[in-house]
């Protein structure tokens, strides 16, 4: 069974500024997904990054990078330039064998705070 | 695009009556939906899998008889909570996937359940 990992329950950034967050996982899997979800204060749940486990390339949206270590079973999550509106809750996801019925499995998430 | 609704957003009931709970795929076929169950502050708890004219396959733990799914389409899933208690309130949320690679889950807006 895959697990995921996140430990850092709360962090909190000033705005403008950069943050990581951390995610770890465990699965004997060697194709697989991995995503970074984003739920505001709506609580709707928002894609913000997906990783392909056979590309070695690290994934970039706009602000948003991870560094993602296969080796180590490490995904993290860098923001950069921190905007208000990124204050939400974040989920680290896995996925196995993409398809139409492979399931997420979700960490526990974190709490991020944007200072103004 | 990849538009997921859910109907009601919030409902009150009381206890020991049923409440259905629907969830849409508004602009694309999905032939999975997926369940979710979620407490404040925490992660998604996978609550079942349902595919199209199939019966749903509900995680260990689920009781099937309270949480009863029915996918009658290929855009709507319904999931019913019988003879609802307290403890059932809780936020449910729903997520469709496409029915191409990378099959990614387009998640609804929750639906926050009290039983008094």
């Amino acid at each position: 069974a895959q697990t995921v990992t996140q430990s850092q329950p709360e962090m909190s950034v000033q705005e403008a500024e950069t943050v990581t967050l951390s995610c770890t996982y465990d699965t004997s899997e060697s194709n697989y997904y991995l995503f970074w979800y984003k739920q505001p204060p709506s609580r709707q749940m928002i894609l913000v990054i997906r990783q392909e486990a056979y590309k070695q390339q690290n994934a970039t949206e706009n602000r948003f990078s991870v560094n993602f270590q296969k080796a180590a079973k490490s995904f993290s999550l860098k923001i950069s330039d921190s905007q208000l509106g990124d204050t939400a809750m974040y989920f680290c996801a896995f996925m196995k064998r993409p398809g139409a019925n492979s399931k997420l499995t979700f960490g526990k998430g974190i709490t991020l705070s944007v200072r103004p | 695009g990849a538009v997921v609704s859910q109907h009601p957003s919030w409902v009150i009931c009381k206890s020991g009556t049923s409440v259905k709970i629907e969830c849409r795929s508004l602009d694309f076929q999905a032939t999975t939906m997926f369940w979710y169950r979620q407490f404040p502050k925490q992660s998604l708890m996978l609550m079942a899998t349902s595919n199209e004219g199939s019966k749903a396959t509900y995680e260990q733990g689920v009781e099937k008889d309270k949480f009863l799914i029915n996918h009658a389409s290929l855009t709507l899933s319904t999931l019913t909570v019988t003879s609802a208690h307290p403890e059932d309130s809780s936020f449910y949320i729903c997520s469709a996937t496409g029915t191409d690679y990378p099959y990614e889950q387009y998640f609804g807006p929750g639906t926050r359940l009290t039983v008094t």
